[in-house]
């Protein structure tokens, strides 16, 4: 299976301040993708990372919001920007492999005050 | 849109005891179904793939089914270990290029000593 690390672990952000997420994958992987899972909510899809050029971001999420970088095929960064305390939420980076199968980082657990 | 749903949401088995729950998904357009089993502070790891109608797969004292025609897939666990204890996610895929893995709320699980 793909291995995939994310850092920081878990953090507590003061509101109105940024919280940057990095993602590090194996070579196994060729796509990337960011997710949010809310208190008692669905992993929802924030954005698939695009390597070199702009995510592509599902319906509800801008790029103003969660600007996210890929500038290689092994890393992404995705930033939660102006922080509320609806962001808090478990973030998950994810790889997929060419045969289908996806993969999770450990997440990231950010609390908003 | 793909509405994946979870049930029971939490769910207490005593120890030695077997269990399983249940996922739903619209049945047009299905493409895949997949679980996973996520700790706290852990990566979800995959526990299976399942693709066609009347599929199970097996892996140790876990097992699922699949019926693609009605929509829903069970998961079950014989003989619950508290390593056991997590939440199991499920997840539906759909056949268009562009579909993504829309994910359910997850179930619960808490093994009792």
């Amino acid at each position: 299976s793909a291995v995939i690390s994310q850092k920081p672990s878990r953090d507590i952000c003061q509101r109105g301040t940024s919280l940057t997420i990095q993602c590090q994958v194996d070579s196994q992987v060729t796509m990337m993708f960011w997710y949010r899972q809310q208190p008692g909510q669905s992993l929802t899809l924030i954005a698939t990372a695009n390597q070199g050029s702009e995510a592509t971001y599902e319906s509800g999420f801008v790029i103003d919001k969660f600007p996210i970088s890929r500038p290689n095929l092994t890393f992404s960064t995705l930033t939660v920007s102006n922080l509320s305390p609806e962001d808090s939420s478990i973030y998950l980076c994810s790889g997929g492999t060419l045969a289908g199968e996806q993969y999770f980082g450990p997440g990231t657990r950010l609390t908003v005050t | 849109i793909l509405n994946v749903e979870q049930s029971p949401q939490s769910l207490h088995v005593q120890e030695g005891d077997s269990t399983n729950f249940t996922c739903s998904f619209p049945s047009s357009n299905f493409y895949a179904l997949h679980w996973y089993r996520w700790e706290t502070a852990k990566s979800p790891e995959a526990l299976f793939v399942m693709t066609l109608n009347g599929d199970e797969k097996k892996k140790g004292r876990i097992s699922a089914t699949l019926n693609t025609k009605e929509g829903y897939s069970y998961l079950y666990i014989k003989g619950s270990q508290p390593e056991d204890s997590a939440t199991y996610l499920c997840a539906s895929r759909g056949r268009n290029r562009d579909d993504k893995i829309i994910f359910g709320k997850g179930t619960r699980l808490h093994i009792l000593p």
